[in-house]
């Protein structure tokens, strides 16, 4: 069974146009991520929720919407795609921390193409 | 404020040579300190990590000690596999809900 999945797995789309990337995990863990990672390899926070609240809200254009229906989901919606936006997304859970030990368990990214 | 510094990519070593991959942090406490490795196509896994200072992680016959007095996590393996190709983050964790990643060394394990 996938601990983080994430769909779709690639996303080929126009300039301008608006897309969303979905992230579900059956861990139990409360906190959840997106990140960014460029063509680099370099890997960027973009949002954390935590218990479906907000907690971590890097400096990210407002296109880019996260959205937690629940503790077990974080989407996230982009609008007016830039070709800039052309990269590896990940999502990422790790359970409430109680100390600072507990990884991060990580999708297998959605790759995002925009034309 | 909380950061990770890794040495620079990429790296191309031949089958079972030794490897370090070094990775130093500043950090205004007593952070976790992880290696993640990843493969082709595919999303970070845990590689090791080590909760306070003098911990030695270890898997897959990797290892990396956290050394409080140098602020380090260096990652070493004494014999490589071609299989080992990847490239692999150092991280801090300091809260435990916000990591800080380095930039990433890239493997190449060549026959």
């Amino acid at each position: 069974d996938t601990a983080v999945s994430q769909t779709p797995k690639y996303l080929v789309t126009q300039m301008g146009n608006d897309k969303s990337i979905k992230c579900e995990q059956n861990l139990g863990h409360d906190t959840m991520y997106w990140y960014k990672q460029d063509s680099k390899k370099f890997l960027k926070i973009m949002f954390s929720y935590n218990n479906k609240e907000l907690i971590i809200n890097e400096t990210v254009p407002n296109r880019f919407s996260p959205k937690s229906p629940d503790k077990a989901h974080l989407n996230l919606h982009i609008n007016s795609l830039e070709l800039g936006d052309s990269a590896v997304y990940f999502c990422a859970s790790s359970p409430t921390a109680r100390g600072a030990s507990q990884p991060q368990h990580f999708g297998d990214g959605t790759r995002l193409s925009i034309l | 404020g909380n950061s990770v510094t890794q040495m620079e990519g990429p790296v191309t070593l031949s089958e079972e040579a030794f490897l370090t991959i070094n990775c130093t942090y500043t950090a205004t406490g007593y952070p976790s300190l992880f290696w993640y490795v990843q493969y082709p196509g595919e999303g970070l896994q845990l590689l090791l990590k080590a909760t306070k200072a003098d911990d030695k992680g270890s898997n897959k016959g990797f290892e990396a000690t956290y050394r409080k007095e140098t602020t380090s996590f260096h990652l070493e393996k004494g014999s490589v596999q071609v299989s080992d190709s990847a490239v692999y983050f150092c991280a801090l964790s300091y809260t435990g809900n916000q990591f800080y990643f380095g930039t990433g060394t890239s493997l190449t394990v060549i026959p």
